[in-house]
Formats: structure tokens, sequence, C-alpha cells
């Protein structure tokens, strides 16, 4: 059964430091791995994703690596803003289905 | 493009009533949505799959007598919780696969709606 964990559970840091979360997940048998963020009360938005054969994904100030025989990813986020603060979330996605395992999200906070 | 709307966003009930959740494709066809629920503070967690015109898949644990879900249309699935009580409170999010360009279902990407809050007193 996978099992996806990411440590911190919370994290704050000043505005303008970059910034490293970190997901790992137990079985490397993975189809893609995605980010998301959510704000408070609100559904999930889709960051980036990264299928089992990348190494990696950028968006903007957002750069998602993926080490897939070490079973971890990490999310960077560069220059942060206060806008960022938000939970963070990885999911996989294994083979021979579509069904998104969840990590339990960091909570991140960028202080002004 | 690649929206999904849920209706209501907050829903309060009384225990022991019955309270249904739409889950729409605004500008594509989803010929499988997902309903998720999570917790305070805590993750989502998958509840079913729903394909269209065909019975939802139920995750292990789910009861799917109280959690009737029904996928009559390729923009629309409903959640219905049929006689709710205070520990179904939660926060319950679809999700819908679009079609995406060429391969299987396997490259298809989930889109997910802005959640419905639920509170059952």
């Amino acid at each position: 059964k996978q099992e996806v964990t990411q440590i911190p559970a919370a994290l704050s840091v000043p505005e303008g430091e970059n910034l490293v979360l970190n997901c790992s997940f137990t079985d490397s048998a993975i189809y893609n791995l995605q980010w998301f963020r959510q704000d408070p009360g609100k559904g999930l938005t889709s960051l980036l994703l990264i299928q089992s054969s990348q190494r990696e994904q950028t968006s903007g100030r957002l750069n998602a690596s993926l080490d897939k025989s070490s079973g971890r990813s990490t999310l960077y986020i560069a220059a942060s803003q206060p806008g960022d603060s938000a939970t963070y979330l990885c999911a996989v996605r294994g083979f021979g289905n579509e069904k998104l395992t969840f990590g339990t999200g960091t909570r991140l906070t960028i202080i002004p | 493009g690649a929206v999904v709307s849920q209706h209501p966003s907050r829903v309060i009930c009384k225990s022991g009533t019955s309270v249904k959740i739409e889950c729409r494709s605004l500008d594509f066809q989803a010929t499988t949505m997902f309903w998720y629920r999570q917790f305070p503070k805590q993750s989502l967690m998958l509840m079913a799959t729903s394909n269209e015109g065909s019975k939802a898949t139920y995750e292990q644990g789910v009861e799917k007598d109280k959690f009737l879900i029904n996928h009559a249309s390729l923009t629309l699935s409903t959640l219905t919780v049929t006689s709710a009580h205070p520990e179904d409170s939660s926060f319950y999010i679809c999700s819908a696969r679009d079609g995406g360009l060429g391969g299987g279902s396997l490259s298809y990407e989930q889109y997910f709606g802005p959640g419905t809050r639920l509170t059952v007193t």
C-alpha cells in the first residue's frame, strides 16, 4: 500500500527566502507525482505534475524534482512571497489505475 | 479550461437527514469523476470513483449505501450523504478527468472542484 509523507507539517519563513518542501513515498512504482496548493477552506490548485520518466518540472518560481528510485520529491519555491502562504500537498499516482494517494501536506506561512 | 464546480459550497443539515452535493465539469466532458473526503488538518482520502453510466467503485471502508453516487451525464456527478450524522461532517472534494490528447486513460489529469463543507448538527 502506497504511503506518502510530507515533512515538515508546518513551516514559517521570512518573505524573500528560498525554501524546499519535501515529499516521500514508499512504493517507487509510480506513474506520476503532482504538487498541489490548497488555501484554507478551498479546493486544490495543481502546481506541477512530473511524469515518472521526468526528473523535474518548472513553473515560474516553482521547481519540482523527482527521484523515483529513492521515493522522494521536492518542491522548491524561490523568492517566497506572502501570497505563497498555503498548504502544499503532494500526490502520487500508481500504475494501472487513476487513484491519487495524497500526503498530509505542509502548511507554509511566509512572514512579511 | 478544465474547470470543475461544486454545489453547494457549504451546507448545514440536521442529523438523520440526507444531503446532495453536485460536481460539474464546466468546459469538458468527464467520463470519470472522483470523490474525496478531507477531515480537518488531514489529507484527502479517496472515497469512490464514479464512471458515467455505471456504478461507482468505492474504496475499502466506505459505505456505498450511505454515500450514494450517481454519474448520469458526462458533466455531472452527485454524492448523496444519506442519514447524515455529525461524524460525517467533513470537506468533500470532487475531481474530474478530462479526455486528454492521445494516449490511453493513464495520461489523463484530474481537475479538482472547490469543495463542499458539510456540517451535520
